[in-house]
């Protein structure tokens, strides 16, 4: 299984709102990342848990609010979002701390906050 | 700050013939250099990777190059097909860092 699952694929929101993305993975993986991707643009990092510790926030707004229950699971809480926060929302997953440092990602989930 | 440079935003070529596309950084910490292919509404996938401490990686049809001194590297595909039409990301990472920085990536249109 070398696969990083990710629901749902698609989440409109009213900036009221709260809902929450969710990203599983069974490679044994204890690293594991939150991006987002504007379109025609690369992925930017948010945040990286590792061994279900936070260890990056790129200065992201508490708007978004990140989650490890488990190191095959990762949440992304979201609340009060803006339209600018449309995005393609990618989890990833590495195997920390030794062997490949490729990430490997999800499909994502297509965001549009109206 | 863009540490890491896709300096073509698209790139055509025909089918059989070579793809080649550019990468430039200008962080020297970087030691791990990863070429992503992304199709739309899609994650990106692993294409192909390269250590500092190397200058070239082939895997198939895939060869990636490094050129430390120039900081540059460079993706060759050969021969070219139709299913390798997709946006393609070079990233970077630092030596023990858990960052991976992407470029803005470049849009490969392969016919036939």
């Amino acid at each position: 299984d070398t696969e990083v699952t990710q629901t749902p694929k698609h989440l409109v929101m009213g900036m009221t709102n709260k809902k929450s993305l969710k990203c599983e993975q069974h490679m044994g993986h204890r690293a594991m990342y939150w991006y987002k991707q504007k379109a025609k643009k690369p992925p930017e990092l948010m945040f990286v848990y590792s061994y279900e510790k936070l260890s990056i926030n790129e200065s992201v707004p508490s708007r978004f609010s990140p989650e490890c229950p488990n190191s095959s699971l990762l949440n992304l809480h979201l609340h009060a979002l803006q339209p600018e926060d449309s995005a393609l929302y990618l989890c990833a997953s590495r195997n920390a701390p030794a062997g490949s440092e490729k990430l490997f990602f999800g499909s994502g989930t297509q965001l549009s906050v109206l | 700050d863009q540490q890491v440079k896709q300096n073509s935003p698209s790139l055509s070529v025909q089918e059989g013939r070579i793809s080649i596309l550019n990468c430039d950084y200008t962080n020297s910490m970087f030691d791990y250099f990863l070429w992503y292919k992304k199709y739309p509404a899609e994650g990106p996938t692993f294409l192909i990777s390269i250590s500092s401490i190397k200058d070239k990686n082939e895997d198939g049809r895939f060869t990636v190059f490094l050129n430390k001194s120039a900081k540059h590297l460079s993706l060759h595909i050969v021969p070219s097909q139709p299913g390798d039409s997709a946006v393609y990301f070079c990233a970077a990472r630092t030596k023990y860092g858990n960052k991976l920085v992407f470029g803005a990536g470049t849009i490969l249109r392969v016919k036939s």
